[in-house]
Order: C-alpha cells, then structure tokens, then sequence
C-alpha cells in the first residue's frame, strides 16, 4: 500500500544549487500535483499534470520546472534554489472525476541556505 | 482577499467538548467543499466531503450555507487524538481549482 512516495524527505540546499524531487504514485491516477506549504499561507499549487504529457502551471510556479515522467511519476526542479523555496513539499495524486480526494506524499523538507 | 479563509486557532478545549470551525469561501461558483485533516508534520487526508444538506460521520457534522458562502465542521465529545489542524478546501471545477485555507489548529487536552 505505497500510495504516493515522494524523496527526499529531508533536504539542505545553499543558495544557487539545483535539485529535484521525486514523486511517484502506484494507484493509476491521472492527475498529479505539487504543493509547497508554508506557515499560515495553507497548501499552494505549484505545477499539476491533468494526464501523462501535460503539464501546467499552478498558483506559484516561478522557479520551479516539472516532468511528467510516465503516469507514475511527477518530478519537481529547482533549478535555482533561493531562500524564499524553503518550504515543505507535497506531491498528490487525484483519480478521475469532481472528486477533491487528493493523496498526499509525506512530504519533502526544503531548506534553503 | 485570499479565496479561502479560516481562523488559524489555536483552539484549545478539554476532552469532551463541541467545537466549531467556519471557513469562508470567496467564488460563488464553487462546486464541492471539503474539510481535510493534517497532523503535525504528516500529510493532509481527506476528512469529510460537505454536502449541500448536511452530512454527519460520527462525532463530525459538515455544514455548507452558499447563501452566506461558508462551511462549517463541528466536532462532538472531542478526543486526544482530535488535535490536529483542519484544513477547509473547495473545488471550483478543473484540475488547478482545488483550494486550501491555511487551516485551523485544534488541540484537545486532558
């Protein structure tokens, strides 16, 4: 029962240094999901991909780029990382319909330095 | 004005307590609505969808008013393990228009 598996958990960048996260979801979801949280602004979406080889842009993509890799998996880049991405990550997955079912991953800790 | 809105907390209540969370919601087009439940440092999971004529589940009662655009959680005969921030979602149609308030924090205590 993986549901969705997001890595690293724990991550320490310096300012400049490039990175990815990894997301990956076993239950033949079509759409996936980044959120970056942070205190007292709830979850906002970075990036979403309604299927396979789509992607699109969410409330607060700057500096970020995303792959949809297969149906599987949904990778975050930072390309760039600055001390405003400090942040906690979180991949979900949706199934089909108007559902608001999200899974969520457990989370990846970003601290940028 | 942030298109979801919740009172952060901390609500703090003894074991045993009725509370109530509001959240405001500022599209009038909204089409579902729902109340998630994160703690400490894990993941939300899905609580409760809030239907339009109410819905109960156990010690939880969802409320939706669209006239007044908001939704209600309340929590009967609250447990230890209640504590946890609850946060107040609504779908607007499409896969972007998921939104979250910031969440409100509830700590249950002996």
């Amino acid at each position: 029962n993986a549901g969705v598996t997001q890595t690293p958990k724990f991550q320490v960048l310096k300012t400049g240094q490039s990175m990815t996260l990894q997301c990956a979801q076993d239950m033949n979801h079509n759409s996936m999901y980044w959120y970056r949280q942070d205190p007292g602004m709830g979850l906002r979406l970075i990036y979403y991909s309604a299927s396979e080889g789509t992607t699109d842009k969410g409330e607060v993509p700057n500096g970020y780029n995303v792959s949809r890799l297969n149906k599987r998996e949904f990778s975050l880049r930072l390309e760039s990382a600055a001390p405003s991405q400090t942040s906690v990550y979180f991949c979900a997955s949706k199934g089909t319909g108007n559902t608001g079912e999200l899974f969520f991953g457990e989370g990846s800790r970003l601290t940028v330095l | 004005r942030k298109e979801v809105e919740q009172d952060p907390g901390p609500f703090n209540v003894p074991e045993g307590a009725t509370v109530a969370f509001n959240c405001t919601y500022s599209n009038s087009a909204s089409q579902s609505f729902f109340w998630y439940r994160q703690d400490c440092r894990k993941e939300p999971k899905l609580l409760m969808s809030v239907y339009s004529s109410g819905n109960e589940d156990g010690r939880f009662t969802a409320q939706l008013n669209r006239a007044s655009q908001y939704i209600s959680l309340l929590i009967r005969d609250s447990k230890l393990s209640d504590s946890a921030t609850y946060l107040c979602v609504v779908f607007s149609g499409g896969y972007n228009k998921l939104i979250f308030g910031a969440g409100t924090r509830l700590a249950v205590h002996p």
